[in-house]
């Protein structure tokens, strides 16, 4: 199994929609929880850190699901320019700066 | 704040030559991680570094791959001898432990190598 794994989609959807992914990961003891973005031949970016409980920004929110490890990410009133990978981030071990990323979700938002 | 450095932002190089990486961290971040990244197998881990020294090396595939920091502010991954299998792009990223807490990953622009 792998230590953190997403759908890597692609999540095809019209303009407004609302859409969520999900992350799984292995290590109970895991800590510090990310969504990065990438966008095409870029470097992957900061989203937002995700909090035990539930964190919002704007039309982004992010939860924790310990209890069944895993994090989720809803997007909602999707835009054109929300097309991109969204990578799940999880500190591995909460003793190290270890961070695995997922193989990342791939979103398309239609007109 | 000037980000996380990489360079060459492209290499281009034959089968068999040395490649060297260059990394710049940002000024205060205490880790320092080298990422590969291929369409098939997506962002991995290769080595990284808290305070110049190395902590997790589990990921560099073989012994042709070596990477060092000798100060706070500079680190290189270096590829002897090169081959096509190598070519991905090479990210760098530094992060800060500060009062318990762990800070998000910064990324540099990345290296994109090919080995022909």
């Amino acid at each position: 199994r792998k230590e953190v794994e997403q759908d890597p989609g692609p999540f095809n959807v019209p303009e407004g929609a609302t859409v969520a992914f999900n992350c799984t990961y292995s290590n109970s003891a895991s800590q510090s929880f990310f969504w990065y973005r990438q966008d095409c031949r870029k470097e992957p970016k900061l989203l937002m850190s995700v909090y035990s409980s539930g964190n919002e920004d704007g039309r982004f929110t992010a939860q924790l699901n310990r209890a069944s490890q895993y994090i989720s990410l809803l997007i909602r009133d999707s835009k054109l320019s929300d097309s991109a990978t969204y990578l799940c981030v999880v500190n591995i071990y909460s003793n190290t700066g270890k961070l695995i990323f997922g193989q990342g979700t791939t979103l398309q938002v239609k007109p | 704040d000037a980000g996380v450095i990489q360079s060459p932002r492209h290499e281009v190089t034959e089968m068999g030559q040395e490649v060297t990486l260059r990394c710049k961290p940002i000024s205060g971040h205490d880790y320092l991680f080298w990422y590969r990244q291929t369409m098939m197998r997506g962002l991995e881990l290769l080595i990284y570094f808290n305070n110049n020294v190395p902590i997790d090396d589990s990921g560099m595939p073989e012994d042709r791959f070596s990477a060092k920091m000798p100060n706070a502010s500079f680190s290189t991954l270096k590829i002897q001898p090169s081959e096509p299998r190598d070519s991905a792009v090479y990210f760098c990223a530094s992060r800060q432990y500060s009062d318990g807490l762990w800070a998000p990953l910064h990324f540099g622009n990345g290296t994109r190598l090919t080995v022909t």
